[in-house]
This record gives C-alpha cells, sequence and structure tokens, in this order.
C-alpha cells in the first residue's frame, strides 16, 4: 500500500532563511508526487507535482522539489522563506494521475520575525 | 486555472439531522471527483471517489450509509452526512479531476455539529 511520510510535524525557521521540508513515500513504482500548501482555514494550494522527467521540480511561490528515486524522498526546499509562507504544507502521493491522493500529515511551517 | 467550488462554507447544525455539502467543478466537467475528512491539526483522509453516473466507492471504514454521495452530473457531486453527530463535525474537502493530470480541490466545508 502506498503511504507518505513526512517526519516533521512542525518547522521553525527565520524569515529569510533556507527551508527543506523532508517527505519520503512508499510505493512499488514510480508515483506521482506531489506538495500542496494550505494556509489556515483555506483549501489546499498545489505547489508543484512530478509524474516523470526531470527529478528538479520547480513550483509556483518560488518553490522546488527533488525527486530521489534511490531514497524515495520527494523535499521540498525554498532558498529564502517569506512570513507568508507559514502554513502546513502535504506531500502527497498518487498511483495515477487522475486517481486518488494519499496525503502525509503535513508538516506546519513557523516563520520568525 | 480550473476552479472547485463548495457550498456551503460551514455549517452548524443539531445532532440528529441531515446536512448536504455540494461540490462543483466551476470552468470544466469532472467525471471524477474525490471527498476528503480533515481532522483539526490532522492530514486529509480520502473518504470516497465519486463518479459521474455511477455509485461511489468508499474507502475501508467510511460507513455509505452515513455518507451519502451523489454525482448527478459532470460538474457536481454531493456528500450528506446523514443524522450527523458531534463526531462527525469537521473540515469536509472535494477535488475534482480535470485536466489529465491535475486536481483541484475545493476550499472546504467546516461541519459544526452540537
Amino acid at each position: 500500500a502506498q503511504s507518505v511520510t513526512q517526519p516533521d510535524i512542525h518547522i521553525t525557521v527565520s524569515e529569510g532563511a533556507s527551508l527543506e521540508l523532508r517527505c519520503n513515500y512508499s510505493y512499488g513504482a514510480t508515483p506521482y508526487l506531489f506538495w500542496y500548501v494550505q494556509s489556515p482555514g483555506q483549501g489546499l494550494q498545489l505547489l508543484l507535482k512530478y509524474f516523470s522527467g526531470d527529478t528538479l521540480v520547480q513550483g509556483i511561490k518560488g518553490f522546488e522539489a527533488e525527486f530521489k528515486r534511490s531514497q524515495s524522498s520527494f523535499n521540498l526546499r525554498k532558498p529564502s522563506v517569506h512570513w507568508s509562507d507559514a502554513a502546513e504544507y502535504f506531500c502527497a502521493v498518487a498511483p495515477n494521475r487522475d486517481d486518488k491522493i494519499i496525503f502525509g500529515k503535513g508538516t506546519r511551517l513557523h516563520i520568525l520575525p | 486555472g480550473a476552479v472547485v467550488s463548495q457550498h456551503p462554507s460551514w455549517v452548524i447544525c443539531k445532532s440528529g439531522t441531515s446536512v448536504k455539502i455540494e461540490c462543483r467543478s466551476l470552468d470544466f466537467q469532472a467525471t471524477t471527483m474525490f471527498w476528503y475528512r480533515q481532522f483539526p491539526k490532522q492530514s486529509l483522509m480520502l473518504m470516497a471517489t465519486s463518479n459521474e453516473g455511477s455509485k461511489a466507492t468508499y474507502e475501508q471504514g467510511v460507513e455509505k450509509d452515513k455518507f451519502l454521495i451523489n454525482h448527478a452530473s459532470l460538474t457536481l457531486s454531493t456528500l450528506t452526512v446523514t443524522s450527523a453527530h458531534p463526531e462527525d463535525s469537521s473540515f469536509y474537502i472535494c477535488s475534482a479531476s480535470g485536466s489529465p493530470d491535475t486536481q483541484y480541490f475545493g476550499p472546504g466545508t467546516r461541519l459544526t455539529v452540537l
């Protein structure tokens, strides 16, 4: 069965600092991978997705993620965070493009001024 | 980009009553819609997959008689929480498959059962 692990429940970084959120997945084949962001009381916004091709994926808001098959990881990065990046971040996996999405438990990002 | 709406955005009801939540794809047709549930400070858990014109497929542990799903058209799916109880209070989010490789999520509906 597919699963997604986000080992960090909370992450705190200073504004302007770099960020890396970890995500590991468990799946027999190469899955479709996603990162979503959810601001308090809001719906989900897709940051980026990986289906195939270049393993370094660029997303919106300056985020990027790198797919590493050998490590079963899909970590999210941003070189310099802004206070507005404070939110909950979900890594997710799906077996097919249009199939149900399995979400990780999320990482809450806190930004220090 | 594609837009998915949900109505209502929040609802408060008394225990024992039924509540209907609508999920609409506003500018595309969605043959498949998904319903998720999110408890406070937790992740989204898939409840069911809704296919237009056929019965929904429920995930293990989800009571199909309690959470009625109807996908009446290519732009509308509804989730009805029947005989709601306080433990059903949650944030319900739908998503719709539009383009071949993207799901679009609605803004969610917060249900509070008193």
